[in-house]
């Protein structure tokens, strides 16, 4: 039983180069969603996603895209990295938006330089 | 908008003893609250789920409570081992808004357990 899968684990990144990073989950659950955590400033909504084919930004959307093609993945791309987003990103998903559980991935720690 | 505090932000126990993390939250209109366990390095582990329309739910040694009137949550950990060391953190879910499913955390009690 995976739950939720994101992938890399670390990664290290120059200003200006973007990358995708994945996540994907086998509970067929509709609502996923992606945080940054930051020391001091704690877990962040990004972007988040009702269903397949509906994305919708966080507090902190700038500098990031997502889609949803599939009810399974989630991926995140961030278009030309900047050092203000080092961080520790996770991926979560639950049931449905409301008065259901949430299940996180194992982060990926990102660095730009 | 939601705010959610923790106190306290460290908490350092010797091994058996009984312990309680508090979490309170600005807004009343919580549609549930989730607490979890993060390691150091490591992702989120859910721990307890309270539904807005319920008081407490239990798992094992550990028992949460929430109190919407006042704002609060609770979380009892029973007879605490050093394998309880880690941050805990609570988050609010609010129905509706501007993000729908938005998980407000708090700043989490870094817990360690000595032997």
């Amino acid at each position: 039983n995976a739950g939720v899968t994101q992938t890399p684990k670390f990664q290290v990144l120059k200003t200006g180069q973007s990358m995708t990073l994945q996540c994907a989950q086998d509970m067929n659950h509709e609502y996923m969603s992606w945080y940054r955590q930051d020391p001091g400033m704690g877990l962040r909504l990004i972007h988040y996603s009702v269903g397949a084919g509906i994305t919708d930004q966080g507090e902190v959307p700038n500098g990031y895209n997502v889609s949803r093609s599939t009810t399974e993945d989630f991926p995140l791309r961030l278009l030309s990295a900047a050092p203000s987003q080092t961080s520790v990103y996770f991926c979560a998903s639950r049931q449905g938006w409301a008065n259901t559980e949430a299940f996180f991935g194992q982060g990926t720690r990102l660095t730009v330089v | 908008k939601q705010e959610v505090t923790q106190i306290p932000a460290a908490l350092s126990v010797p091994e058996g003893e009984n312990l309680v993390l508090n979490c309170s939250f600005t807004d009343s209109a919580i549609y549930n609250l989730q607490w979890f366990r993060q390691d150091p390095g490591k992702g989120l582990t859910s721990l307890l789920l309270i539904q807005s329309s319920q008081r407490e739910q239990t798992s094992g040694r550990l028992n949460a409570s929430l109190d919407k009137s006042s704002g609060r949550s609770t979380l009892y950990i029973a007879a605490s081992q050093p394998g309880d060391s880690a941050t805990y953190l609570c988050a609010g879910s609010n129905a509706g808004g501007t993000s729908y499913g938005k998980l407000t955390f708090g700043q989490g009690t870094i817990l360690t357990v000595h032997p």
